[in-house]
């Protein structure tokens, strides 16, 4: 089965400075999905990406799938406040039994 | 257009119970799924249900169970709980079931079992 390893697993960052999570899995990413979740609560879908060198940004957060198509980052510029919650990576299964498989999560913290 | 909505938010049940959830997915969505979240072990898949049919399931016992109904709305139920299965409890919905597909999630139901 597929595992998906994100690093670092918690991140303290000033506000104001850049950062990059990483989401690595152990099988060929064949759509790779960023949420953001607060503590106890829903996901909200950030972005998804499905061919390898795909670059998506929405405002200060840029997520690349890289070419070999085994890991995923995703990085963010000028870091708030806001922007502090568990970034959590999925990656799709492939073939007929479809389901998304997610990594553990990565804190973020941001001091302002 | 609403999101998806969750009910309840919190329960609270004892060992040996059983618990049904609910699940109202986007309206014009056909695909809701089923997830555990917990410390240990993460976000985990229980189940997905398309046009009222089971497509796919995680690892997860039989006491783990759900339906989809002709409306797209679904219920998991859990029977003779145990304490490992205090979790938040989310759903997920998208438009069809499949790849390339983005899910919705709703802001799940947190199940403590004492």
């Amino acid at each position: 089965s597929q595992e998906l390893e994100q690093s670092p697993q918690s991140l303290i960052v000033q506000e104001g400075k850049n950062l990059t999570i990483n989401c690595t899995s152990s099988k060929t990413l064949y759509g790779l999905y960023w949420y953001k979740q607060k503590y106890g609560e829903g996901l909200i879908f950030l972005m998804m990406l499905q061919k390898g060198g795909e670059e998506k940004s929405h405002e200060k957060i840029t997520a690349k799938l890289d070419e070999k198509k085994q890991q995923s980052s995703l990085h963010i510029t000028a870091s708030q406040p806001s922007h502090a919650g568990i970034y959590l990576c999925g990656a799709e299964s492939g073939g007929s039994n479809y389901k998304l498989t997610f990594g553990k999560g990565t804190l973020l913290t941001v001091n302002p | 257009k609403a999101g998806v909505t969750q009910t309840p938010r919190y329960l609270i049940k004892t060992r040996g119970q059983q618990v049904t959830l609910s699940c109202s997915p986007i309206s014009g969505h056909r695909s809701v799924s089923w997830y555990q979240q917990t410390p240990g072990q993460g976000l985990q898949f229980l189940f997905e249900y398309f046009s009222e049919t089971q497509r796919n399931k995680g690892n997860f016992p039989g006491r783990f169970s759900g339906r989809q109904f002709s409306n797209s709305r679904s219920e998991m139920n859990v029977s003779t709980l145990e304490l490992g299965d205090s979790a938040l409890y989310l759903c997920a919905s998208s438009l069809f079931s499949g790849g390339n597909n983005e899910q919705f999630f709703g802001p799940g139901t947190r199940l403590t079992v004492l």
